[in-house]
């Protein structure tokens, strides 16, 4: 167990709807980063928040939007669901703010199927 | 821009046979590397790391990875594979003092009992 907890672990839905998936990271750690897993991409960063502020975006479509609170949980929102949004989200947690040296630990994703 | 290529897939191997998986990465400037294992149904798991220091580096479950920082490798090693080692592998980079950790496309690992 990587401390990381993700909710829902599985979830389907139509497409043009929209979802939210939720993280707590681990305790203290102030780092969330958001990953989508899918067959044809592979490992996809998608954002990167620290202590409530975004640091970093990759491969994050408009469509998607993310924030972290207060209590560092942090939730994705992604809307106008297409078909080639079905793919494993990850979100990952990390102590420090990137800084070198810095190991981020997985949660177990939230398995999203868009029908 | 940074990037990490794993060239081998899939690969298929038979218990107690040797493993070598590559990884290269693109980055003119200091990184952290890290590998990652992905168990059947599970999350991503770290197997080891290097950030300086002795560039050969020891994980869990006997494996072992080598930085060479001439060919901007990072291969993993492990003598002799166990049907349990089955998983997908994932080799990072992240450039210190960036936020951002690029992972590689993954190898699939199965081994034959």
């Amino acid at each position: 167990d990587s401390g990381v907890t993700q909710t829902p672990k599985h979830l389907i839905t139509a497409t043009g709807q929209r979802v939210t998936l939720r993280c707590s990271p681990r305790s203290g750690d102030l780092s969330v980063y958001w990953y989508q897993q899918s067959l044809d991409q592979g490992l996809q960063f998608l954002i990167q928040y620290y202590n409530g502020e975004e640091r970093a975006k990759g491969n994050i479509l408009e469509r998607f939007s993310a924030q972290q609170f207060p209590d560092l949980h942090s939730e994705l929102n992604l809307s106008s669901l297409e078909l080639g949004d079905s793919a494993l989200y990850f979100c990952a947690s990390s102590a420090l703010q990137g800084r070198s040296g810095n190991t981020i630990y997985f949660g177990e994703g939230s398995w999203l199927t868009v029908v | 821009a940074q990037s990490v290529s794993q060239h081998n897939h899939h690969v298929i191997l038979s218990e107690a046979a040797s493993l070598e998986l590559g990884c290269n990465y693109s980055y003119g400037g200091t990184v952290n590397l890290f590998w990652y294992v992905q168990y059947p149904g599970q999350h991503l798991q770290l197997l080891l790391k290097y950030f300086s220091g002795d560039p050969l580096v020891k994980g869990i479950k006997g494996f072992e990875a080598e930085f060479i920082k001439s060919k901007f490798s990072f291969n993993l090693r492990k003598p002799s594979v166990q049907w349990s080692d089955t998983a997908e592998y994932f080799c990072a980079v992240n450039a210190q003092g960036t936020y951002k950790y690029i992972f590689g496309t993954g190898t699939r690992l199965k081994v034959l009992a």
